[in-house]
């Protein structure tokens, strides 16, 4: 079945470690998005990626950065420039206008700062 | 531009009793509207779209939704709440088909009392 898939689950990251979270979608999506999630906040766009090789910041980029190197990936760096990175980040994928249908989500990485 | 408003960040209710969500958008465009479920420690799932098609939508898990215009409104019901429906609920709004992606309202946390 097609779909997105995040990995790991569960990530622990040690204070002014880089880490990488992992979003890999056989969807065969065009576009890509990295969401950041807090108790209270909803969703907070990070980044985006509407084709391979080119990416925009969301509205909370700072501390964060991306590459889309392959249609299929978008992997997310939370780097130690990220003060707060402890949250529930989400993955997800759409297709372009006009058959556009919303956004299909990975089940989620939560990383937890130790 | 565009942007959702939900109205109750927690909302409770009997199991049995009727379950509504309200949510109100802002888009200079006809819309495109979506309802998303997400339980705990899972990413988001769609519970119904609207799409310009039919003003009352169906959904998934027994849910529909009713497109209002002059209301600006895209309130979510279900006749009879499960346990099983207890979760946090997203509404979002895309405008120009999907070009400008989805905004996020900040979301209803569910809560269903026995």
């Amino acid at each position: 079945d097609g779909g997105i898939t995040q990995s790991p689950k569960y990530l622990f990251r040690k204070e002014g470690q880089n880490v990488t979270l992992s979003c890999e979608q056989n969807l065969n999506h065009d576009a890509m998005y990295w969401y950041r999630q807090d108790p209270g906040q909803g969703l907070r766009l990070i980044y985006y990626s509407q084709i391979v090789n080119d990416f925009q910041k969301g509205d909370i980029a700072e501390g964060y950065s991306v590459s889309r190197e392959k249609k299929e990936s978008f992997p997310l760096t939370v780097t130690s420039a990220q003060k707060n990175p402890t949250a529930f980040y989400l993955c997800a994928s759409s297709i372009d206008p006009p058959n556009f249908n919303g956004y299909t989500f990975g089940s989620g990485t939560r990383l937890t700062v130790v | 531009a565009q942007s959702v408003t939900q109205l109750g960040s927690h909302v409770s209710v009997s199991e049995g009793a009727l379950v509504l969500l309200r949510c109100n958008y802002s888009s200079s465009v006809p819309p495109y509207l979506f309802w998303y479920v997400q339980y705990p420690n899972q990413g988001l799932q769609l519970l119904l779209k609207y799409t310009s098609a039919a003003t009352l939508v169906k959904g998934i898990n027994g849910f529909e939704a009713e497109f209002k215009k002059s209301e600006t409104s895209f309130h979510l019901t279900k006749p009879s709440a499960h346990m099983s429906d207890a979760a946090e609920y997203f509404c979002a709004v895309s405008s120009g088909g999907g070009a400008d992606g989805l905004t996020f309202g900040k979301g209803t946390h569910l809560i269903i009392q026995p």
